[in-house]
């Protein structure tokens, strides 16, 4: 089974930075992701790792270790409308391909403040 | 249109009442999952299908039921719908090949109240 753990929520400043930080345990790892929820609404893709190291996109960035089960989701430059949900999700591995999916944590809830 | 699309969107249910929840999609893919999420818990997977002939169970499918129409469409139904299935659902849909560059595409999500 896998096992996530994120923490319940983070409050930062606008313009500053903030590191969300995911640990794991799983059976089996195929990939970890990182969504962002604004309330009430869908989750929506920001990033993907599958290898040790550092994935880049914009002001966000997104670490993985898989030899420590963790990840991190680096958000830079932080603006008001980046206040939301964001969700560590690891993909799993199976014999069958229904092994396949994604676990989800529990969510870290950012609060931006002016 | 939306891509993944969840009706109804907000539902009000008795205790006791069977209720389905329904999932469309034009992304052409062939994998959908039915996921719940209550506050702190995140998203716990209910059921999920890699194709029309393919049903699986996921972490919490006790009380649910699942039918695969078409690759299209996915739909979830509660048999006999209990508070504590008071959720907010969502509907996702991916295809394994893109996966690493788009994830999941979700619907809108169905706020389910049963009182």
């Amino acid at each position: 089974g896998q096992n996530i753990d994120q923490p319940t929520e983070m409050t930062a400043t606008e313009g500053a930075i903030v590191q969300i930080n995911c640990t794991y345990q799983t059976s089996g790892f195929n990939g970890l992701f990182w969504y962002q929820q604004h309330a009430g609404e869908a989750p929506t893709f920001l990033s993907y790792n599958v290898l040790d190291g550092l994935e880049e996109k914009g002001r966000f960035s997104s670490f993985l270790s898989r030899s420590k089960g963790y990840s991190y989701l680096l958000l830079k430059e932080l603006q008001m409308k980046d206040s939301a949900s964001y969700l560590c999700a690891v993909r799993g591995i199976g014999i069958k391909a229904a092994g396949n999916k994604l676990t989800f944590g529990g969510g870290t809830r950012v609060l931006v403040k002016p | 249109d939306a891509d993944v699309t969840q009706t109804p969107r907000n539902r009000i249910t008795k205790t006791g009442k069977r209720i389905m929840l329904e999932c469309s999609q034009t992304k052409g893919h062939d994998r959908m999952y039915w996921y719940r999420q209550d506050p702190g818990l995140g998203l716990r997977l209910i059921y999920y299908s890699f194709d029309v002939k393919d049903i699986n169970k996921g972490e919490i499918s006790d009380g649910y039921s699942v039918s695969r129409q078409a690759q299209a469409k996915f739909s979830l139904s509660l048999e006999s719908a209990i508070p504590n299935q008071t959720a907010l659902y969502f509907c996702a849909t991916s295809d394994p090949y893109t996966e690493a560059n788009y994830g999941y595409t979700f619907g809108s999500g169905t706020r389910l109240t049963v009182v």
